[in-house]
């Protein structure tokens, strides 16, 4: 099973900062990783896929980095919208799993 | 435009069993490449997969959870059904599904999400 070690837990931001979300692989899994954004009570949204790949709608200053065990996921340039729990998933194998969430603040 | 929703109890017992049921819209399970996968997240932590099943009718499960699992699809009525047996308050989470697509020579692995429902587990 690969374990995904997300880090930090918890950040807070300043509009207009630069914000990274790291996701470690316990092992090889290419660039099989997605990112997404989820704000209570709502449908988690799709923002990152294979890695590094921007998913068709989401806002340019998120962005997907890493292949192999080291992925982050970064916003430049953070507005108040972004204000939400961010999870990495892998898909390289079964099972699948999930980084443990990060919960971004906009001060 | 694809939409999922998660329905089923809120609230169930120790040893009861759990039925939850996705009902989706714009995609159908037919269709080669396509799967309808669950997730849940007890409150506080981290999401966990739990199963996933594919147009062709196969199956994948969480290996810690299979025991307690069962997916099946309903195509006709566009509904994914998931049970999980012998229900523990541990169990106590948000539970969603969410929509799988590796047709058409590209995968969007879980690109479409239902809100959630939460189950408590409590007698």
């Amino acid at each position: 099973e690969t374990t995904l070690t997300q880090s930090p837990a918890f950040m807070s931001a300043t509009p207009g900062d630069k914000v990274n979300i790291s996701c470690k692989a316990s092992q090889d899994i290419d660039d099989d990783m997605n990112w997404y954004q989820q704000k209570p009570g709502e449908a988690a949204i799709f923002i990152i896929q294979e890695a590094t790949t921007l998913v068709p709608g989401i806002p340019p200053r998120f962005s997907g980095s890493g292949y192999g065990t080291d992925f982050t996921l970064t916003i430049n340039n953070i507005e108040s919208e972004d204000a939400a729990y961010y999870f990495c998933l892998q898909h390289d194998n079964f099972p699948l799993t999930f980084g443990g969430g990060t919960k971004v603040e906009i001060k | 435009q694809i939409t999922l929703k998660e329905s089923g109890p809120t609230l169930v017992k120790p040893t009861q069993t759990l039925t939850l049921t996705c009902t989706f819209s714009g995609f159908s399970l037919s269709t080669s490449g396509v799967g309808v996968g669950w997730i849940r997240q007890p409150p506080g932590k981290a999401l966990e997969w739990l199963a996933l099943i594919y147009w062709d009718d196969d199956k994948r499960y969480s290996p810690s959870l299979k025991s307690r699992l069962t997916i099946t699809k309903d195509t006709s009525k566009n509904q994914v059904v998931l049970t999980m047996t012998n229900m523990d308050p541990v169990d106590t989470a948000t539970y969603y599904c969410a929509h799988w697509d590796c047709s058409g020579g590209s995968c969007y692995r879980f690109d479409y999400w239902g809100q959630g429902t939460l189950v408590t587990v409590s007698s």
